[in-house]
């Protein structure tokens, strides 16, 4: 079954700190892997995606780390903000068609 | 404004009633999908085309049709409705390798 297994399922964060989210994967063809971020009351937004044949992706305080070996892929947000409180999705697909997202992690970040 | 726009918003509707929630995109995406969201299970996807007249099931298909008569747009049609089918929806478009653009969602209470 092609399954994403995300965690936690929820994460509080001071701000300032790094928060780290994880997924993990079991269908090796997959080559792509986005995270979005959602806004209660808001569609998913893509916030960060990385193939296969990398093993870091940055993007200002969003990076991606990927592990193939594991299958597993990450998130890290540096320097949390307030406004960087919302729920994460992790996805992993062949492009666009099937996209299979983890479970999501609702993000708190204290002020 | 590139955007994929639901309608309705919400919708409140009894056990049996057919429904189509409609979808459309301006972005000349090849790509449409439909994800059901629900607590503690991520979005799971109903049904994606990859062109006009190219539809195929995603992980959750049972109770749901589509269509994709044209590029632009990609009706969720509910012929009998049933209370397990009470979510929050969300259209989607894309290209290949480029990720999804979701709309801003259809909640949808079945009674």
């Amino acid at each position: 079954q092609q399954q994403v297994k995300q965690s936690p399922q929820s994460l509080i964060v001071q701000k300032g700190g790094i928060s780290i989210i994880n997924c993990a994967y079991e269908n090796t063809a997959f080559d792509y892997f986005p995270w979005y971020q959602q806004f209660p009351g808001k569609g998913p937004a893509l916030l960060i995606a990385i193939r296969p044949d990398v093993s870091e992706k940055k993007e200002g305080r969003f990076t991606i780390s990927f592990n193939k070996s594991a299958k597993q892929f990450s998130l890290h947000i540096m320097d949390s903000q307030p406004g960087d409180s919302a729920t994460y999705f992790c996805a992993a697909g062949g492009g666009a068609q099937k996209l299979v997202f983890g479970q999501g992690t609702r993000l708190t970040i204290n002020p | 404004e590139a955007q994929v726009t639901q309608n309705p918003r919400y919708l409140i509707t009894v056990t049996g009633k057919k429904l189509t929630v409609t979808c459309s995109q301006n972005m000349n995406h090849e790509y449409m999908s439909w994800y059901r969201q629900d607590p503690g299970l991520g979005l799971r996807q109903i049904y994606y085309s990859m062109n006009v007249e190219v539809t195929d099931k995603g992980d959750v298909p049972e109770g749901y049709k589509v269509s994709r008569k044209e590029k632009r747009n990609f009706p969720l049609i509910l012929e009998s409705p049933s209370p397990n089918q009470t979510s929050l929806y969300f259209c989607a478009s894309g290209i290949l390798g480029g990720g999804y653009t979701f709309g801003s969602g259809t909640r949808l209470t079945v009674v």
